[in-house]
Parts: C-alpha cells; sequence; structure tokens
C-alpha cells in the first residue's frame, strides 16, 4: 500500500459535461501517473507527471488535461466528456531510486458517460 | 521506445511452477525490465524487476538472459489466486523522467 487514493471511485456523467478526477497520494514521490483502461486494450498512459506544475503527454492523452499544483495531488480532467472516455482510470506513484522505478496503483476509478 | 511481447494465455496447474515468458529484443542498456500483475478488476499490482542479474523475491523469480533480450518470471508454487494478467515492462524515458507503457501482457489461468 502506497498511500494511493482516488476520488471519485465511481462517476455516472453526460456526454459534454467537464469532469475531474483526484488521485492523492501520502508519501510524497515525485511521480505520478494517469492510466485508462478498457477491454482489450489493457493499461494505457493518458499523462504523467515529474514535479509539482511539470506534466507530459502519454499514449492517450487527446480530451484529457491535467494538473498538479502540490506533491500530493494529481488531477485528471475531461474538458467534455465523451461516450468514448467511459472507462477505468487507474492513477500511480512510482517509487524508488536511480534507474530504477517501481510503480504502485491505485483503486481505480469507474467512470461511465452516457 | 523498447517493447515487449508476451503470450496472449497460458495454463499452470495448482501447485506447479508458472514460467512466463517475455521478449524485449530493443532493450537498451540502462533500462529495467517489470513484471506487474493485475487481479479481476484491481489496480496493477509490482512484483518485481531487474537489469541483467537473476532476481527473487517473496512472490516469485526473475531470470534474465545474458543479452537481456529475453526474461521470465517464475512462479515457484502457482495457487488459484495467482490467475492474473501479467505485464512484462520495460520503463521508456519520457520528457521529464521515465514513462511506463504498459502492453496486454499473458492472461494466466491456474487450474485446479
Amino acid at each position: 500500500d502506497a498511500g494511493i487514493t482516488q476520488s471519485p471511485r465511481h462517476k455516472v456523467t453526460e456526454t459534454g459535461t467537464p469532469v475531474t478526477l483526484r488521485c492523492h497520494q501520502t508519501e510524497n514521490h515525485r511521480y505520478m501517473y494517469w492510466y485508462r483502461q478498457d477491454p482489450g486494450h489493457g493499461l494505457r498512459l493518458i499523462h504523467y507527471s515529474y514535479g509539482v506544475k511539470d506534466t507530459d503527454k502519454g499514449e492517450v492523452s487527446d480530451g484529457y488535461s491535467v494538473s498538479r499544483s502540490k506533491t500530493e495531488d494529481f488531477l485528471l480532467t475531461l474538458e467534455s466528456a465523451t461516450s468514448s472516455q467511459t472507462s477505468v482510470y487507474f492513477c500511480a506513484i512510482s517509487r524508488g531510486g536511480g534507474n530504477s522505478y517501481e510503480q504502485y496503483f491505485g483503486p481505480g476509478t469507474r467512470l461511465t458517460v452516457t | 521506445d523498447a517493447k515487449t511481447t508476451q503470450p496472449t494465455s497460458m495454463d499452470c496447474a495448482e501447485g506447479r511452477a508458472a514460467n512466463l515468458p517475455c521478449n524485449h529484443s530493443t532493450i537498451s542498456g540502462n533500462e529495467y525490465v517489470y513484471w506487474y500483475r493485475q487481479i479481476h478488476s484491481q489496480g496493477p499490482q509490482y512484483i518485481i524487476h531487474g537489469l541483467k542479474n537473476n532476481e527473487t523475491n517473496e512472490m516469485a523469480s526473475l531470470i534474465i538472459t545474458e543479452d537481456r533480450k529475453s526474461s521470465t518470471l517464475i512462479l515457484p508454487h502457482a495457487t488459484l489466486r495467482d490467475t492474473a494478467v501479467y505485464y512484462c515492462i520495460v520503463r521508456v524515458e519520457g520528457t521529464g523522467g521515465f514513462k511506463t507503457i504498459f502492453g496486454a501482457g499473458t492472461r494466466l489461468f491456474v487450474k485446479a
């Protein structure tokens, strides 16, 4: 357990509405990540952060934005949700040092866009 | 980007060793190989990682070939609770640090 919580755990929203998912960590780790997981696609990296206000895109970043104003929180925003963004979203942190980092994942947020 | 190739699925009898292979032929000299697993709808769980030496911990062993182009994760005595999707990953360096790209993984079925 790396002290990672995600909120909300479940959300149903309508197409076109903005949605923000929150990832919170308690161990002051530098790296944080957002993934989505869909049947048949495994885990796909959306965005990641390597420090406060430092973020980079992943494999599937279109339609998503992120913010990290403090070390412990990494927010994922869907500016205008679409049905294709129905998915399970996982947050993760990296723990380690040097060239070696292992990731620990939160419990996930199940988002349904109707 | 260094990519990995894994079989789609494997079966293993309960109590026997499960050997999960992974090919990573484009791995570079300083990239580690990581293994994770995901049980049903839970978040992925870190298992083990290594650079070039074999590694063992309380969950599994990792055998990396001398040329580092492939590796094998070994669960020495598989149980029904080890049924999961197993991911072999090589971290990829991004703009500000390392980002991890997951593939489809291997679905391991442990049968009684």
